[in-house]
């Protein structure tokens, strides 16, 4: 089966660094995304890696290794408005998007 | 400003009715698709549609129903044969010649059972 898993939950420190990983398991491989999703809202697009290498968007960066199937979302700076969960997702060999549960990242001041 | 509405914010059903959930776009995209979200577990896709007139199932398709008569709107019925319907609704579009047909999503509906 196909499969995507994130942490379910991470703790961080206002104005420090934090490394949301990402591992999947897809029949086929066509792209990865990283959304945003504050509670009871929608999700925004963040990011997007078609090839290995790192990504970067002013204080977020992604990573992606396809040999490892292995991403990161790294969030610098952290304000107190990036609490919010982040959602990776895989496109297929099928162009379906398969979806992680998503990662809680709180943030303390 | 281009975007993508749906409407209610929250909406109760009670025991054997039909509901239905609106959705709405300006963006001119042709990709329509309609998710449910769970406490817990990842966006579970129900149905998406890439051209009027035309939709495909998903992967928990079974209790739901929609249309897509006109590009803009992809509106989604919960029937009463979805047994287990309480959960936040989005809807979202995509341009299919974009390089990274990213999804836009709308605000959702939370769906509750009375």
């Amino acid at each position: 089966g196909q499969n995507i898993d994130q942490p379910t939950e991470m703790t961080a420190t206002e104005g420090a660094i934090v490394q949301i990983n990402c591992t999947y398991q897809t029949s086929g491989f066509n792209g990865l995304f990283w959304y945003q999703q504050h509670a009871g809202e929608a999700p925004t697009f963040l990011s997007y890696n078609v090839l290995d290498g790192l990504e970067e968007k002013g204080r977020f960066s992604s990573f992606l290794s396809r040999s490892k199937g292995y991403s990161y979302l790294l969030l610098k700076e952290l304000q107190m408005k990036d609490s919010a969960s982040y959602l990776c997702a895989v496109k297929d060999s099928n162009y379906q998007l398969i979806w992680g549960a998503g990662t809680k990242l709180i943030i303390k001041p | 400003d281009g975007g993508i509405t749906q409407s209610p914010k929250y909406l109760f059903r009670k025991e054997g009715q039909n509901v239905t959930l609106s959705c709405e776009q300006n963006l001119n995209h042709d990709a329509m698709y309609w998710y449910r979200q769970d406490p817990g577990q990842g966006l579970r896709l129900i149905y998406y549609s890439q051209i009027v007139n035309d939709f495909q199932k998903g992967d928990i398709a079974e209790g739901y129903s929609v249309s897509r008569e006109k590009k803009e709107s992809f509106p989604l019925t919960v029937t009463s044969a979805q047994k287990n319907p309480t959960a936040f609704y989005l809807c979202a579009s995509s341009s299919l010649t974009a390089e990274t047909e990213k999804l836009f999503f709308g605000s959702g509906t939370q769906l509750s059972v009375l």
